[in-house]
């Protein structure tokens, strides 16, 4: 079965420090990568996605993340860590054959000042 | 451009009950997708529509169906409703293709 792990329920860092928050994927073929971020009492937001090319890719608020194929990873990166970093952060995998996205369970990110 | 709306915010319902949620996407969107996000848990994928037709459906009973209009509006109907079906349920449109999607704020849905 085709499946997103977020390894960690949640990850504690400190303001000013870099973040990482991970997410491997179990999915046939070449699948599209996305992160999201839920903020409380808001809607999901997209963040970034990875569907070809270089395999470190940059999208909003400072966040990039990499793409490892041969890890089958994809995991969020930030160099420098904001209080208002703070949210619940979700993995997404479309497998190619659609567009219709497996999702991780989130993992809650936590900066404290 | 107006971002993607969902009404009701809120509704509670009895089990074995019927409901119909609304979700108006954003203009242009010719998809539409629907998740059902148990509390605590990541976004579950119930199906899409593209162009007012289904264009593939997740793990979900046939009691869960699903409307989308020209208007670029949608409807998520769940029939004879269970206790497990409280959740927030989500819409998101988007263009054909792996792009964003671009989500509605959720209709939080509980069953007694």
């Amino acid at each position: 079965a085709q499946s997103v792990a977020q390894p960690e329920d949640q990850v504690n860092v400190a303001e000013g420090n870099p973040l990482t928050v991970k997410c491997t994927y179990s999915v046939s073929g070449n699948p599209y990568l996305f992160w999201y971020v839920q903020y409380p009492n808001r809607g999901l937001q997209f963040l970034l996605k990875y569907i070809t090319g270089d395999n470190l890719v940059k999208g909003s608020y400072g966040f990039e993340a990499e793409f490892n194929k041969s890890q089958t990873s994809f995991h969020l990166k930030k160099p420098s860590a904001l209080v208002s970093d703070s949210a619940l952060y979700f993995c997404a995998v479309s497998p190619d054959s659609n567009y219709q996205l497996i999702w991780g369970a989130g993992t809650k990110l936590i900066i404290k000042p | 451009e107006t971002g993607v709306t969902q009404s009701p915010t809120h509704l509670i319902k009895t089990r074995g009950q019927q409901v119909t949620l609304r979700c108006s996407s954003q203009s242009g969107h010719n998809t539409v997708s629907w998740y059902q996000q148990a509390l605590g848990q990541g976004p579950q994928f119930i199906f899409q529509y593209y162009r007012e037709e289904e264009n593939g459906r997740g793990n979900f009973p046939p009691r869960f169906s699903g409307l989308q209009f020209p208007n670029y509006s949608s409807e998520l109907n769940v029939n004879a409703l269970e206790l497990d079906d409280s959740a927030l349920y989500l819409c998101a449109s988007s263009p054909l293709g792996p792009d964003e999607q671009f989500f509605g704020p959720g209709t939080r849905l509980t069953v007694l």
